[in-house]
Parts: C-alpha cells; structure tokens; sequence
C-alpha cells in the first residue's frame, strides 16, 4: 500500500536558518502531494501541495518540488522565524477513489531566537 | 466562512463506556473524512464519506467503530465499549468532492481520553 516516510525530529534551528525536511513516497500511480502543518494547540492546516511531477508547490517562503524520479516532496525554507515552530506532516493522495490522505509520521520544528 | 467544526473539544470517559463525536463540515462540502491522530501510530484514516454512496470503511481498526452521516452532512463517529488504545485525538476533515485534486480541510479535533 502507500506509504509516506519523512525524517525523524525534533529538528532543532535558530531564526534565520535554512530548512530541509525529507519526504519519500511509496505509491501506485501517480498521487497528490501535500504539506500540513500543525501549529501548537491548532489543527492541522494544508501548507503547499503540487499535483503532478515535476509541480512545485509555494507558500510562506516554503517550497517543495514534486520529483517522481526519487519519490521525494522535501520541504525547504530558506529562512525559519521562531512563528515556524510547528509539526511538519507530509502526505499524499492517491488520486483515484476516496482521496484520503496517507501520512508521514510527523517533524517537530522547534526555532530558537 | 466557517470551517469546519467538532464537538466535543475533549472526552474523558471510563473504560467500556460508549462515546459519540460530532463533525459538521464546511457548508457545500460532498466528501468528509475521519482520521485519528495517536502517538503510536501518527496519523490514520478511519472512515470516507462521499454525498449519498455507501461509505468506505476500510480504515475503521474494529467493529466498535462505527460513523454515520445524515443529511449529507453532519457526521458522528461512534467508539462503542472503549478501550485505553482509543484514546486518540479524533480529526474531522471535509472536500468538495470534485474536481482533480480533493483539498481536505480539518477540524480541531475532539481529544478523547479513556481512563
């Protein structure tokens, strides 16, 4: 089945660091590709998402590129605030049937002033 | 617009006792979603609905899980003779149902603790 494999964390950066969060896929056919992140004591919010290989996807200054050669969507940020300190879930959707999202286990982000 | 919302926020209940959680998607939503979020398993399907048609079922863990939708729209999810390896925070999400790509939006979750 699918399957969605993503680093393990906390990951641990000051204000102004560059990020990388590593995301690997297993899928069948060709699926959807999504970051959400959960804020502390929020829900879980959808943060970019591409829909096709080579897509990438866009918001807040993150950035994710949809590589089907390396089964990959890491999520890269150039410059974290302290305001990015989250949980990081990647995820995908199939592209057929119910659509229900499959999801990594989750990267915490803690940003130090 | 409202999102999408649930009730309760938190549940603490007795080990074997029933519990219902409520989902009321976004107005105009067709599919809406369970999922359950634990610390063992991360985050998991449960349940799909989609308008009318018979709902997918197949992440449901056992048969005291049970969910149902009426009206096409508010959906309550049932946990039946609850265990301790329930306690979970319960995720609502919903989509249009249409279109190439089924952006799901979530709710705040319902924290369900079984003591």
């Amino acid at each position: 089945g699918d399957s969605v494999t993503q680093m393990e964390g906390p990951v641990t950066l000051s204000e102004e660091a560059c990020l990388t969060i590593n995301c690997t896929y297993t899928a069948t056919g060709y699926p959807s590709l999504f970051w959400y992140v959960q804020y502390p004591g929020e829900g879980l919010q959808l943060l970019l998402k591409a829909t096709k290989a080579d897509d990438k996807g866009s918001n807040k200054g993150f950035e994710a590129t949809y590589r089907k050669e390396t089964t990959s969507f890491h999520l890269e940020k150039g410059s974290v605030q302290v305001s990015d300190s989250a949980v990081y879930f990647c995820a995908l959707s199939d592209n057929t049937g119910r659509r229900a999202l499959t999801f990594g286990s989750g990267t915490r982000l803690q940003v130090q002033p | 617009g409202a999102g999408v919302s649930q009730s309760p926020s938190n549940k603490v209940t007795e080990k074997g006792k029933d519990v219902e959680l409520r989902c009321d998607p976004i107005s105009g939503h067709t599919a809406l979603y369970w999922y359950r979020q634990s610390l063992g398993q991360g985050l998991e399907f449960l349940i799909y609905f989609q308008g009318n048609s018979a709902p997918d079922k197949s992440g449901l863990p056992s048969d005291r899980f049970s969910a149902e939708r009426t009206g096409g729209s508010v959906s309550t999810l049932t946990i039946q003779r609850t265990q301790q390896e329930d306690s979970a925070v319960y995720l609502c999400a919903s989509s249009t149902g249409t279109g190439n790509v089924h952006e799901q939006f979530f709710g705040p979750g319902t924290r369900l603790t079984v003591l």
